[in-house]
């Protein structure tokens, strides 16, 4: 059975400053999704990875895949208030999506 | 281009009811999957269907039942509701036929159902 597993589950972050959010699962996998959730909110998705090596960015965060180790990183640089947010990642497995516990991440001044 | 379609978004109910949820994809999708989301398990995948087939399952009992229409629009049914079937139901689209290639699901709203 396919297994996710995020760390950290909680981040604090301050303010300008660079964090990172891992994502490790268990079996062979090359599609890798990365979703936020705003309390009360629905999944909006942020990136799409399909393949080794693959990396996005969209502005304060950047998002990597190595299938090989099986990781996924998510990277925030100098975390600002609207970042705060769950995140979560999510591997592919046919068509059925298993997530991560989630990563809520609060950041203050 | 309209987003994924979620109905009702609130509801409660009181425990051995039922309830059905409803949900409209993007035009075009025609994969439709549900997901539960509890503060306790997380997000988990309750089913895919794709051209009123289902196609794939989780692990949920079979209170728990799905179908969809021709024009793509599913529903999801619980039979004799309990406590613990309070949650977050999260319903996505995506266009792919081929469940081996990629995938992106768009989701809905989500309805949040509560059981008392």
């Amino acid at each position: 059975e396919l297994k996710v597993e995020q760390n950290p589950l909680f981040l604090s972050m301050q303010e300008g400053k660079n964090y990172t959010i891992y994502c490790n699962y268990s079996t062979t996998s090359d599609r890798l999704y990365w979703y936020r959730q705003d309390p009360g909110k629905s999944l909006e998705s942020l990136f799409v990875l399909l393949s080794n090596g693959a990396v996005k960015q969209e502005g304060r965060l950047m998002a990597s895949l190595d299938t090989k180790a099986r990781l996924s990183t998510l990277h925030i640089t100098a975390a600002v208030h609207d970042l705060s947010a769950t995140y979560f990642c999510a591997v592919d497995s046919w068509g059925k999506l298993q997530f991560g516990a989630g990563t809520q991440v609060v950041v203050t001044p | 281009k309209a987003g994924v379609t979620q109905t009702p978004r609130y509801l409660i109910k009181t425990r051995g009811q039922q309830v059905t949820l409803s949900c409209s994809p993007i035009s075009g999708h025609r994969s439709v999957s549900w997901y539960q989301q509890t503060p306790g398990q997380g997000l988990q995948f309750l089913f895919e269907y794709f051209s009123e087939t289902q196609r794939n399952k989780g692990n949920f009992p079979g209170r728990f039942s799905g179908r969809q229409f021709s024009n793509s629009r599913s529903e999801m049914n619980v039979s004799t509701l309990e406590l613990g079937d309070s949650a977050l139901y999260l319903c996505a689209s995506s266009l792919a036929a081929d469940r081996g290639l990629y995938n992106e699901q768009f989701f809905g709203p989500g309805t949040r159902l509560t059981v008392l």
